[in-house]
């Protein structure tokens, strides 16, 4: 089985903070991706890497920095947490062809206070 | 730019009833996929269901079933026999670009009534 592993369910921290959301997945895929998910406004892309080392911005990515130094780790870096940060992290990965599906994490809830 | 939009926040259905959930897409592009992915209180994100766009035929995967229609721009997903544990959040989505981003609609929470 597919297995996107994401280091923590839940996480508190503190405002001002540098926080790190690791996400690893064993399955050789290309493709790897980091989610924001809030109560009515579904999933919305953070940050997407089709390479080592390569990323491109999603719709939200204020705030956020990512890194991916090897093909089956992505991580999500928050420089400085903020309470808005709060929410729901979802990391997926998947082959870069357009006809396959993404698989995820379990998720990371992220309280920031 | 390329969106999901998925109307209905939530829905309800009675247990071993149909319900369909409405998604639809914009885009410039001539072949692509769709998926429906679905999100149980659990919260693991599955896969439900992919249809490619110049298949003329809608795809089923058991009780679930596409309603496709291209020129539309609609994607709908049709649950037979409901089961409790379809209840879930539903989300539609569409990889753009040529390195294959997944783009999300909002998502639907669907209930099923016992």
């Amino acid at each position: 089985d597919v297995k996107v592993t994401q280091s923590s369910r839940y996480l508190v921290k503190r405002t001002g903070e540098k926080v790190f959301l690791e996400c690893v997945q064993d399955m050789d895929h290309e493709n790897m991706f980091w989610y924001r998910q809030d109560p009515g406004l579904g999933l919305r892309l953070i940050y997407f890497s089709y390479d080592v080392k390569m990323k491109e911005k999603g719709d939200i990515p204020e705030g956020y920095s990512v890194s991916r130094e090897k093909k089956e780790r992505f991580s999500l870096i928050l420089e400085s947490a903020s309470t808005n940060q709060t929410s729901m992290y979802l990391c997926a990965s998947s082959l870069w062809l357009m006809n396959t599906e993404a698989f995820f994490g379990q998720g990371t809830r992220l309280t920031v206070v | 730019a390329q969106t999901v939009t998925q109307s209905q926040p939530e829905m309800s259905v009675q247990e071993a009833e149909t319900v369909t959930l409405s998604c639809t897409y914009d885009t410039s592009e001539s072949d692509y996929y769709l998926f429906w992915y679905k999100q149980p209180p659990s919260r693991q994100m599955i896969l439900v269901i992919r249809q490619e766009a110049y298949k003329q035929q809608n795809a089923t995967e058991n009780r679930f079933s596409v309603n496709f229609q291209k020129a539309a721009k609609s994607f709908s997903l049709k649950i037979s026999d409901s089961q409790l544990g379809d209840a879930a959040m539903y989300f539609c989505a569409y990889p753009t670009g040529a390195n294959s981003k997944l783009t999300f609609g909002k998502g639907i929470t669907l209930s099923v009534r016992p």
